[in-house]
């Protein structure tokens, strides 16, 4: 199975942009994130939804937007971008809130 | 509010034990989690402590002491290909993760 799928894998943006980051798991699993990392951070969570229909707000959600429509996508919306989202963004999906997460490849965005 | 510490960077000789510490305070505790991510690539699941004790999973182990906020990662008969970066995670009272920024481990011949 192909796990959790990223696209782009790589992306430079204008500032002022939207993007949208795709993420895909086949697994089933009904807990998906989204987490940026940053050189010297550990991951941060920028949001997550415990189950298809609904979504939560982590620790660093301002700028960004998710929808969860259904249990296999997680999209992830940047309404306008800037620099400072300049970042590798990882998905990453869990049976249940309290089990182990799954990670996908991660997406590299530079937003110029 | 939650801190976690891990050592930035770390060298060993191939063959040899590293241990890898780590130490936390969170709001609650639901678990322990260590990672393994190498260069440009996805964190991989490695290690996971809910109780005390030590946790043996091959070469690798993982311990953890509640009463103290502190966790190890221990590599046996280290190789090449274990130089990664290894992340520690702890799970909080609402069950988020919250992350250390993971120690960069260099094997050396």
């Amino acid at each position: 199975t192909a796990g959790i799928t990223q696209a782009p894998t790589s992306q430079i943006l204008a500032a002022g942009r939207s993007m949208t980051l795709r993420c895909t798991q086949d697994m089933r699993h009904n807990a998906m994130y989204w987490y940026r990392q940053d050189l010297g951070l550990g991951l941060r969570l920028i949001h997550y939804s415990n189950t298809a229909g609904t979504t939560g707000k982590g620790e660093v959600p301002d700028g960004y937007s998710v929808s969860r429509a259904n249990t296999d996508d997680f999209p992830l919306t940047l309404a306008s971008a800037v620099p400072s989202q300049t970042s590798v963004y990882f998905c990453a999906s869990s049976d249940e809130e309290a089990d182990t997460q799954y990670f996908g490849p991660g997406t590299r965005l530079t937003v110029l | 509010g939650q801190n976690i510490d891990q050592p930035t960077e770390m060298t060993a000789t191939e063959g040899a034990i590293v241990q890898i510490n780590c130490t936390y305070q969170t709001s609650g505790f639901n678990g322990l989690f260590w990672y393994q991510q190498h260069a440009g690539e996805a964190p991989t699941f490695l290690s996971y402590n809910v109780l005390d004790g030590l946790e043996e999973k091959g070469r690798f182990s993982s311990f953890l002491s509640r009463s103290k906020g502190y966790s190890y990662l221990l590599l046996k008969e280290l190789q090449m290909k274990d130089s990664a970066s290894y992340l520690c995670a702890v799970r909080d009272r609402d069950y988020q993760l919250i992350w250390g920024a993971g120690t960069k481990l260099i094997i050396k011949p």
